[in-house]
């Protein structure tokens, strides 16, 4: 049982260029969410899926992209990184509301 | 929108001492949800609370939701070294999970 698996795990962009975040879950999960986590920031909300086929933005969704492919799978895409895009980004997913939510184990993004 | 504050953003504790972390939300919430996240991991779910007045045990922790339901506290007794790591709240707002900026815990041996 895999839970949330995320890829890759470390990245180094260059400003510019752009690349998808991937995230899939295996336990038939209807949200599914994305976060950036920084030094003193806590955990950042940028944009969730409450269910299939929906999307919604969090707190920081400028500069991101994403897709809710299937109930499995939820992209993040930066379509132009810059600096200020240096994270570690985690993807999270939830059975249903008020339920616990399970982590992958995060992307360590660089962006030079 | 809803906004969750976290104090202390730091806490020194020396092994064996008490310590406590709160959590305040700048609105009501459904239920509020504790996680712990170790050095270079990722945040693992500790405890969910949701009637008002709520009180949790977990061996040495305690989880308290406030009577309003908009305030939560953890308080760690007897720390360890394994209690180092940060610990997050979260709240619930119509399916939008959002956190506190945590509480980063250092323990001294």
């Amino acid at each position: 049982n895999a839970g949330v698996t995320q890829t890759p795990k470390f990245q180094v962009l260059k400003t510019g260029q752009s690349m998808t975040l991937q995230c899939a879950q295996d336990m038939n999960h209807n949200s599914m969410y994305w976060y950036r986590q920084d030094p003193g920031m806590g955990l950042r909300l940028i944009y969730y899926s409450a269910s299939e086929g929906t999307t919604d933005k969090g707190e920081v969704p400028n500069g991101y992209n994403v897709s809710r492919l299937n109930k499995r799978e939820f992209s993040l895409r930066l379509e132009s990184a810059a600096p200020s895009q240096t994270s570690v980004y985690f993807c999270a997913s939830i059975r249903a509301s008020a339920i616990e939510a399970f982590f992958g184990q995060g992307t360590r993004l660089t962006v030079v | 929108g809803q906004q969750v504050m976290q104090i202390p953003q730091y806490q020194h504790v020396q092994e064996g001492e008490d310590f406590t972390t709160y959590c305040n939300s700048s609105t009501t919430l459904s239920n509020i949800q504790w996680y712990k996240q170790r050095p270079g991991g990722h945040p693992v779910f500790l405890i969910q609370l949701v009637k008002s007045g709520e009180v949790k045990k977990q061996k040495r922790l305690t989880f308290q939701f406030g009577e309003a339901k908009k305030n939560s506290s953890l308080h760690i007794t007897a720390t360890q070294t394994t209690d180092v790591g940060t610990y997050f709240c979260a709240g619930d707002s119509w399916g939008k999970l959002q956190f506190g900026a945590g509480t980063q815990v250092v323990v001294t041996p």
